[in-house]
């Protein structure tokens, strides 16, 4: 079934250590996004990217990095990781080079850091 | 900082009974999207509104899109048990011809009771 994959679905992970949030899609969709979603808050945007090659910062970018090596791949990496990191994480992607259409989304990476 | 603002906060009705939830935002907008988010799921996307349109339909959601008053609402007929869930706008705004990622507002909760 075509979509997008996340993976792990949920992490406990010590703070300071660093980790990898890895994002699939096979739609072969341009854009991708990585928003985190924190109760009474919404979901916030964190970075995207355009298209393969570039990505951009969002609202809450600092203490991530992301690559965007080929079209199908968006990982997440948290450096050096805090208990105010602790969210679900949702991979999302669009067809075009930016939000103009539907954007469908992965089912969420939760990450609790202690 | 969110875009949208979605209202009420959580919602408690009937099944068979019209679910109405708004949402107000803050600029210029390519266009405004609603997403479902069941508990515990990625966010599914349920219809989406362009900035020169005033009202859209799909089954039994009715969306209606002001731009003058920088508002949208969602209508959903008819409910069901199924229908509850959090629901969220998103819009995409427009930076001087440019367009913006889709921003998230902080979703209204849903219950349908049976």
């Amino acid at each position: 079934i075509a979509g997008i994959t996340q993976a792990p679905t949920s992490q406990i992970l010590a703070a300071g250590r660093r980790m990898t949030l890895r994002c699939t899609q096979d739609m072969r969709h341009n854009a991708m996004y990585w928003y985190r979603q924190d109760l009474g808050l919404g979901l916030r945007l964190i970075h995207y990217s355009n298209t393969a090659g570039t990505t951009g910062k969002g609202e809450v970018p600092d203490g991530y990095s992301v690559s965007r090596a080929n079209t199908d791949d968006f990982p997440l990496t948290l450096a050096s990781a805090v208990p105010s990191q602790t969210s679900v994480y949702f991979c999302a992607s669009t067809p075009g080079t930016g939000p103009s259409t539907e954007a469908f989304f992965g089912q969420g990476t939760r990450l609790t850091v202690v | 900082s969110q875009q949208g603002e979605e209202d009420p906060q959580a919602l408690s009705i009937q099944e068979g009974e019209n679910a109405t939830m708004n949402c107000s935002y803050k600029t210029s907008i390519n266009n405004l999207q609603w997403y479902r988010q069941n508990s515990g799921r990625g966010l599914v996307h349920l219809i989406l509104i362009r900035s020169n349109e005033r009202e859209k339909h799909s089954g039994r959601l009715r969306v209606t899109l002001d731009t003058s008053k920088k508002s949208s609402s969602l209508l959903i007929t008819a409910s069901r048990a199924a229908d509850t869930a959090s629901y969220f706008c998103a819009t995409v705004p427009n930076y001087g011809g440019s367009q913006g990622n889709l921003i998230f507002g902080k979703g209204t909760k849903l219950s349908v009771k049976p």
